[in-house]
């Protein structure tokens, strides 16, 4: 069972509706989520961190945690073509500060 | 630009090369971390480290590979004798704290081993 899990996708969604992207993760012990975009050959770009329960809004992002459910995800709201993207989920473990990576969902956005 | 800096962006390197990588922290950050991205697989940890000393290199290969960042001036990794299978985008990336705390990356390094 791989550290943190994310469908690869493609995921595709029209201009101006929500994506929706999940990731679960095998660890209990995580302790911090970060949602990572990464456009094709550039760097990844953190975007959203949540550490506690519930829901954390930042503009047209929200990212949700679900400790119980070992679960998180992105909402983008009004999805745009720029948005048009890989996905990363990253997930730390209590008492270290590494980040583990999920393999990343790639998003397309259609005009 | 206070982000993330790493040079060179591009690295050609023979086989049996040294190859090596810089990265300067965000400025008012304090730890490094190195990540590698081999095509069409995700991010995988490296190493952690801070001022003069590592603190995680849990996720570094046993031979070949090094890394320090010294008192003064950028955080290096060093890569031996390097191979074709080391062909990769190196990333670093940095944080104002340890813990889990957010980590910012710079743009990368690409390394093609010929």
């Amino acid at each position: 069972q791989k550290e943190v899990e994310q469908n690869s996708g493609p995921l595709s969604v029209p201009e101006g509706a929500i994506a929706s992207l999940n990731c679960t993760y095998s660890d209990r012990g995580s302790q911090s989520f970060f949602w990572y975009r990464q456009y094709s050959g550039k760097s990844p770009e953190l975007i959203m961190s949540i550490y506690s329960n519930g829901d954390k809004e930042d503009g047209r992002f929200t990212a949700q945690l679900n400790k119980a459910s070992q679960y998180v995800s992105l909402l983008i709201r009004d999805s745009q073509p720029s948005d048009s993207a890989t996905y990363l989920c990253a997930v730390t473990k209590e008492g270290a500060q590494k980040l583990v990576f999920g393999q990343g969902t790639r998003l397309t956005i259609n005009p | 630009n206070a982000g993330v800096m790493q040079n060179p962006r591009h690295l050609v390197r023979r086989r049996g090369q040294e190859a090596r990588l810089r990265c300067s922290p965000m400025k008012g950050h304090s730890h490094v971390y190195w990540y590698r991205q081999l095509p069409e697989e995700g991010l995988k940890f490296m190493v952690y480290l801070q001022k003069e000393n590592i603190i995680d290199e849990s996720g570094m290969p046993k031979e070949r590979f090094s890394a320090e960042f010294p008192k003064e001036g950028p955080s290096i990794l060093r890569i031996q004798q390097v191979v074709r299978g080391d062909s990769a985008a190196y990333f670093c990336a940095s944080s104002m704290t340890g813990g889990s705390y957010e980590q910012y990356f710079g743009p990368g390094t690409r390394l093609t081993v010929t």
